[in-house]
């Protein structure tokens, strides 16, 4: 059966760096696209960061544009954020998500909690 | 703010039926076909419901249904049942600069 399990949340200091990571299993993860979906304590879900099966392509929103970087190691099954210059409002459940037809993501992980204070 | 606007909360009571709507633009609800909606419980990550407006995945009960009528798409629950109680969102495409947006969540409670 198809597992996402995230790693690497935790506390982290505003400014600070830090590499989240998803192992994925139970399908053939270098043949699908990987999200990372995040959601603030006690709010909706934000959409992060999008990377190609390939790795070729890779999309983010506005809000993390230029701060956070995905990235995929097919050879090892695993996808990464890697967040920098964090702030208070990066603080947020982590979720990867598999990619599905035009967007939609039909396998989620349990997230992994990233806070951000001093 | 969200990019997408749903209702904050909806209630029915068992057996009825309840609809959740997602107001977007031109840009992403109107402009594709690509509104997905997503259940998520309490502590738990989201479950994709519906995706390209109507399509169901395997495994989730026809009781759900989805539509779409210009920037509004909308999420159905016939006969409901109490273990639907939860958080629902939808979300949509929305081109090549912004990708993907959410509605703000629908709590939905059953009577």
């Amino acid at each position: 059966q198809v597992q996402l399990v995230e790693s690497g949340g935790g506390v982290v200091q505003p400014g600070g760096s830090l590499r989240l990571s998803c192992a994925a299993s139970g399908f053939t993860f270098s043949s699908y696209g990987m999200h990372w979906v995040r959601q603030a304590p006690g709010k909706g879900l934000e959409w992060v960061a999008f990377i190609r099966y390939d790795g070729s392509n890779q999309y983010y929103a506005d809000s993390v544009k230029g701060r956070f970087t995905i990235s995929r190691d097919n050879s090892k099954n695993t996808l990464y954020l890697q967040m920098s210059s964090l702030r208070a409002e990066d603080t947020a459940v982590y979720y990867c998500a598999k990619d599905f037809p035009h967007w939609a993501s039909d396998y989620w992980g349990q997230g992994t909690l990233v806070t951000v204070s001093s | 703010q969200s990019a997408l606007t749903q209702p904050r909360s909806v209630s029915g009571s068992p057996g009825q039926s309840v609809a959740i709507s997602c107001t977007g633009t031109s840009s992403d609800v109107g402009g594709y076909n690509y509104v997905s909606w997503y259940q998520q419980h309490p502590g738990r990550a989201p479950k994709l419901m519906i995706y390209d407006v109507t399509k169901r995945p395997s495994g989730v009960p026809d009781r759900f249904s989805g539509s779409k009528s210009g920037n509004t798409a909308s999420l159905t629950i016939s006969g409901l049942q109490a273990e639907d109680e939860a958080d629902y969102y939808c979300c949509s495409y929305a081109g090549i600069y912004t990708f993907v947006v959410f509605g703000g969540g629908t709590k939905l409670t059953v009577l």
